[in-house]
């Protein structure tokens, strides 16, 4: 069975400060996919990042960066230089080579404080 | 990625009744999926549906409950039959992307916020 922990629920900072997501899987799947998703208060959930379980580099886009260590089957994701448009809830997710089901994460709910 | 709309945006229902939600992709795509937020939760995913076939139910969902159509490529639709209170959630659909890089993962539509009264 697959499983994906957020255990940080909830998580303000002030404006400008860098906060990191925490996420941590669990699989038997020798090969899988882990995602990114951002949930606006819209509600519409907006990809950001998939990683396969074989590629572990570490991806920056802009102000975000993803740590992804197989060893800790942690799949960290870093915002720095947080602005006010980046509150959301953040969703980890994972899913197995050719298997469509995604498994989310309970979320966290990230609040920038101007 | 595809573009994803969904019908109605949000809608506030009487117990008992049915709620038919649309799926618009504007290209052809295999799977679709459609998923149920319930308030403050994660996802859960309801069940996928391929284009000519009965959809696939998760555990726990059944489809005189949460009956799905597929009568084409492009377009799905989800009913919520006789509500209830605990039915209020958001419900999304998804879709994977399109062969290639964007294959293997899954675009989300804006989503239909439901309350059941």
């Amino acid at each position: 069975a697959q499983k994906v922990t957020q255990a940080q629920t909830e998580i303000s900072v002030v404006e400008k400060e860098d906060v990191t997501l925490d996420c941590v899987y669990e699989t038997r799947d020798t090969t899988y996919y882990l995602f990114w998703y951002k949930q606006p208060p819209s509600g519409e959930l907006v990809f950001l990042i998939r990683r396969n379980s074989f590629d572990e580099q570490n991806e920056i886009s802009g102000r975000y960066s993803w740590n992804f260590q197989k060893s800790t089957s942690s799949f960290n994701f870093t915002i720095t230089a947080s602005q006010v448009v980046d509150s959301a809830v953040y969703f980890c997710a994972l899913s197995g080579f050719g298997n469509e089901k995604l498994t989310f994460g309970t979320g966290t709910r990230l609040t920038i404080i101007p | 990625s595809a573009v994803i709309s969904q019908k109605p945006s949000r809608d506030i229902c009487q117990r008992g009744t049915s709620l038919t939600i649309q799926c618009q992709v504007d290209s052809q795509v295999t799977m679709m999926f459609w998923y149920r937020q319930q308030p403050g939760q994660s996802l859960t995913l309801i069940a996928t549906a391929n284009q000519g076939s009965e959809a696939t139910y998760e555990s726990g969902f059944v489809i005189d409950k949460f009956p799905i159509s597929r009568p084409n490529l492009t377009f799905s639709t989800l009913t919520v039959s006789n509500m209830s209170p605990e039915d209020s959630s958001i419900y999304l659909c998804s879709v994977e992307g399109s062969p290639g890089p964007q294959e293997e993962t899954q675009y989300f539509g804006p989503g239909t916020r439901l309350l059941v009264l």
